[in-house]
């Protein structure tokens, strides 16, 4: 069965890096997934598609500071340089023909 | 620039019906799928169903089918979400989201809030 599974918090101080991850389940370990941003009463945001090799592309306007990269069934979208408004929800999606849309449970980032 | 504008904020009572909307501007609206997302208070982001503008295509997630209606009207760039009798449970944000085919969304709306109390 396909789940994505994503740590319900995660906090990091300003100006440093954080890692997020977002770990696929076992049989779908080579599946390409998406990050999407939703900051605090906002509409969720595109952040980037991310494939099992590590390649992504990101949305139009999303900053440097985002990237993301693949190990096995994890995938990660890592925060550099973090900023007071990057303090949000974070999602992970996936598809397949039998799902065409999942996400992910979230993590809600802190920035301290 | 790719814009999905939802209708605005709508309170209503227990059994009343609702359409909602999710108009596509700056793209081919009939080429990508539009996804609906209910997202209810503090919680996260669930897939309802989604529709294909070009051929009418629809696919439901098996916790809503029977429970909502998806469609478009393509000649004015449009999709809607229905409910024919709504509940209190259905409160909830609702967003709309462009799909292109085999690949994740990469565009979403501004979301519509929909609260249903007697």
């Amino acid at each position: 069965q396909l789940v994505l599974t994503q740590s319900p918090s995660a906090s990091a101080s300003l100006g440093a890096s954080v890692r997020l991850t977002c770990t696929l389940s076992s049989g779908h370990t080579s599946y390409a997934i998406a990050w999407h941003q939703q900051q605090p009463d906002m509409g969720p945001r595109f952040l980037m598609r991310l494939n099992s090799d590590g390649s992504h592309s990101k949305g139009d306007g999303i900053p440097d500071r985002f990237s993301g990269s693949s190990s096995g069934a994890e995938r990660y979208l890592t925060i550099s340089s973090l900023q007071s408004e990057d303090e949000a929800d974070y999602y992970c999606q996936t598809w397949d023909s039998g799902i065409p849309v999942l996400f992910g449970g979230g993590t809600k980032l802190t920035v301290l | 620039e790719v814009q999905l504008v939802q209708s605005g904020a709508e309170v209503k009572k227990p059994g009343e019906s609702l359409k909602i909307s999710c108009k596509g501007s700056g793209y081919y609206f009939t080429t990508y799928w539009i996804v609906w997302v209910r997202q209810m208070p503090g919680k996260g982001l669930e897939w309802m169903g989604m529709i294909y503008p070009g051929d009418s295509d629809t696919r439901y997630s098996p916790s809503f089918q029977g429970q909502v209606t998806i469609s478009a009207d393509k000649s004015i760039s449009t999709a809607y979400l229905q409910w024919s009798s709504l509940k209190a449970s259905d409160s909830a944000m609702y967003y709309c989201a462009r799909r292109p085919p085999y690949e994740p969304i990469d565009s979403w709306g501004q979301g519509t809030l929909v609260t249903v109390s007697s």
